[in-house]
């Protein structure tokens, strides 16, 4: 069965550090392009990282200097690497697989795991 | 960047009609745009890609669609189940959602 499972999700201090996992079953994590895609409580969906088939990376503006995307191939599975956290990075944080070219469609969603930066 | 802009912000309809939510694109996208239905606690689930292509497994009253700036995705005879909020992409933008309500 195709499937994602995010965890790693806690309430964190501002300033703080975290770093989620995506665990991926029946497709490879390496041969898809992975993202990490947030939502506030209540609002919209906010896309942060990817990381491509040959390994290059993108970032969102907020998340550039501060959140690092990575995988680790054998384990299969997605990383994100949280500093410096801020009030406003409080989310669910969703992983999803993007199908370029056929879709152009995040396909595959995890359940999403909340991080929740407060004092 | 492209901006997606929803309308209407909140629908509300009767089980048994039909709901049309409205997707606009800041410059013209093609048919480059994709649907999601995010149901109460749950994640997002693909509908709709390339503007009017269902995803496997969606139900043929969903469809899309529209092409350049102005898109619609028309759900046909509401069911409860329907009641979710909606969602509008291009890549990596994201519109803010139409929050379907069932009466």
């Amino acid at each position: 069965e195709v499937q994602l499972v995010e965890s790693g999700g806690a309430l964190i201090q501002p300033g703080g550090s975290l770093r989620l996992s995506c665990a991926a079953s029946g497709f490879a994590v390496s041969d898809n392009y992975m993202n990490w895609i947030r939502q506030a409580p209540g609002k919209g969906l906010q896309w942060v990282s990817v990381i491509h088939p040959g390994g290059t990376t993108y970032s969102t503006d907020a998340a550039t200097g501060r959140f690092t995307i990575s995988r680790d191939t054998s384990a299969n599975s997605l990383f994100l690497q949280m500093n410096n956290l801020r009030a406003e990075d409080t989310a669910v944080y969703y992983c999803a697989t993007f199908r370029s070219g056929s879709l152009d469609a995040f396909d595959i969603w995890g359940r999403g795991t909340l991080v929740t930066v407060s004092s | 960047e492209i901006v997606l802009t929803q309308s209407p912000a909140t629908l509300s309809v009767s089980p048994g009609e039909s709901a049309t939510l409205s997707c606009r694109a800041s410059q013209s996208i093609g048919s480059n745009l994709v649907w999601y239905q995010q149901r109460p606690g749950q994640a997002p689930r693909l509908l709709i890609y390339g503007a009017s292509t269902r995803a496997t497994g969606v139900p043929a009253r969903f469809s899309g669609s529209g092409s350049g700036t102005e898109f619609t995705l028309t759900i046909g005879s509401l069911q409860s189940e329907d009641l979710a909020v909606y969602f509008c992409q291009h890549y990596t933008n994201f519109g803010q959602g139409t929050k379907l309500e069932i009466k």
